[in-house]
């Protein structure tokens, strides 16, 4: 069974300060792997995804993620935090059949303080 | 850009009433799927929907919950008798065919007092 570990249910950040937010899955199988991001009051967000090729995937707002099947890890960054980026994350896996159900970590709440 | 519509934002209903939570998916979306985040946990698989039948369920999923498709645009959650324990945040997803990513819609909250 697949599983996805988030380490820190609060992380906060200065606005311009580098923002690490971690994510190790667990997974019989290469996964495919997932960032949500869930602003206050809508619906979860795509951010970016891996599924093959580069282990290096960009996403939308400047934020990227690398995969490294050594260290099972999922790790999402972005350089330089705006206030604008305050949201719960979450980390999902699924396999690659597309056919199984998205397993999401416990989420990640990103405060930044101006 | 196609979005996932739910219905109703919030609901506040009585424990042991019955509730439907209203979804309507990208059209051209053939996989439907429900999740739930109770408040402060993650958010759990709760079931999936493809060509007209359930093709997976989790534990959550049980006797109390119901899922439909009565018109070929919508897809409904019921719950036929509510109980404290399902407040939560109902999250609606479609997914197009050979494709690995789910479209979420802003989720339902329920509140069972």
């Amino acid at each position: 069974a697949q599983s996805v570990t988030q380490l820190g249910s609060h992380v906060s950040v200065s606005e311009g300060a580098l923002v690490l937010l971690r994510c190790n899955y667990s997974s019989s199988v290469p996964p495919y792997l997932f960032w949500y991001v869930q602003y206050p009051n809508q619906g979860l967000q795509l951010l970016l995804k891996y599924t093959t090729g580069a282990t290096l995937v960009k996403g939308i707002n400047g934020f990227e993620a690398e995969f490294k099947k050594s260290e099972t890890s999922f790790h999402l960054t972005k350089p330089s935090a705006h206030m604008s980026d305050a949201a719960e994350y979450f980390c999902a896996v699924s396999d690659r059949s597309g056919n199984t159900p998205l397993v999401f970590g416990k989420g990640t709440r990103l405060s930044v303080i101006a | 850009e196609p979005e996932v519509t739910q219905t109703p934002s919030h609901q506040v209903t009585q424990m042991g009433q019955e509730v439907i939570l209203r979804c309507v998916p990208i059209s051209n979306h053939l996989y439907f799927y429900w999740y739930r985040q109770i408040l402060g946990q993650k958010v759990e698989f709760l079931v999936s929907f493809y060509n007209n039948e359930i093709s997976e369920k989790s534990e959550i999923f049980d006797d109390q919950f119901s899922v439909e498709r009565p018109d070929g645009s919508n897809f409904t959650l019921k719950i036929r008798s509510t109980k404290l324990e399902d407040s939560a945040m109902y999250f609606c997803a479609s997914k197009g065919t050979g494709a690995n990513v789910l479209t979420f819609g802003a989720g339902s909250r329920l509140t069972v007092l």
